[in-house]
């Protein structure tokens, strides 16, 4: 099993409508959780870190559940401006070092049509 | 204030050639990262810096990899006789906790990389 999966999509919505992404990691012991955006040919950007139970901004909602070892991306009002490609990636902790690494989905690709 | 830049953005190299990709973090960042990032995938981790120590180098995919950060600022990677498979962009992400804090990373624009 993969340490961390996204379903590739493509999502397809219109512009207006509510898409949810899920992303399951494997590790439970992961503390940190983050979704990032990456438009084409782009660097990744930092959308958001879920740390606790979840957290809003604006029309993004992040959720994390524990129990079931997932998060969740909400976008509500889909605009054309959100078509990205929406990596999730889990903080991965070694407690006995410290070190260190983000290990990322490979993605869910998003488009918003008009 | 700036973000993370890496240099040079774009690459073509021969198979065989030597080619060193550079980052420099956001001023004051403790811990770096690189990864590899193929078309369609997610990046990958390749290695982690804190300050000038190379803590885990776990991700390197052979030992024709190599990355330093002598000052703990600036940051090269370095690909010895480079091979098709190495053709990927190449990432820099930089993150103000040392060890034992997760905070957030910042990604640079990359380097793409294209052996021929």
């Amino acid at each position: 099993r993969k340490e961390v999966e996204q379903d590739p999509g493509p999502f397809n919505v219109p512009e207006g409508a509510t898409v949810a992404f899920n992303c399951t990691y494997s590790n439970s012991a992961s503390q940190s959780f983050f979704w990032y955006r990456q438009d084409c040919r782009k660097e990744p950007k930092l959308l958001m870190s879920v740390y606790s139970s979840g957290n809003e901004d604006g029309r993004f909602t992040a959720q994390l559940n524990r129990a079931s070892q997932y998060i969740s991306l909400l976008i509500r009002d889909s605009k054309l401006s959100d078509s990205a490609t929406y990596l999730c990636a889990v903080n991965m902790v070694r407690m006995n070092t410290g070190f260190q690494k983000l290990v990322f989905g490979t993605g869910t690709r998003l488009l918003v049509s008009p | 204030g700036a973000g993370v830049s890496q240099s040079p953005r774009y690459k073509v190299a021969k198979r065989g050639q030597d080619v060193a990709l550079r980052c420099d973090p956001i001023s004051g960042h403790v811990s770096l990262f690189w990864y590899q990032q193929a078309l369609g995938q997610g990046p990958e981790f390749l290695t982690y810096f804190q300050n000038e120590a190379q803590l885990d180098k776990s991700g390197l995919p052979s030992d024709r990899f190599f990355a330093e950060r002598p000052e703990g600022s600036v940051s090269t990677l370095k690909i010895q006789r480079t091979q098709q498979e190495d053709s990927a962009v190449y990432l820099c992400a930089s993150s103000l906790a040392g060890t034992f804090a997760a905070y957030e990373q910042y990604f640079g624009p990359g380097t793409r990389l294209t052996v021929t």
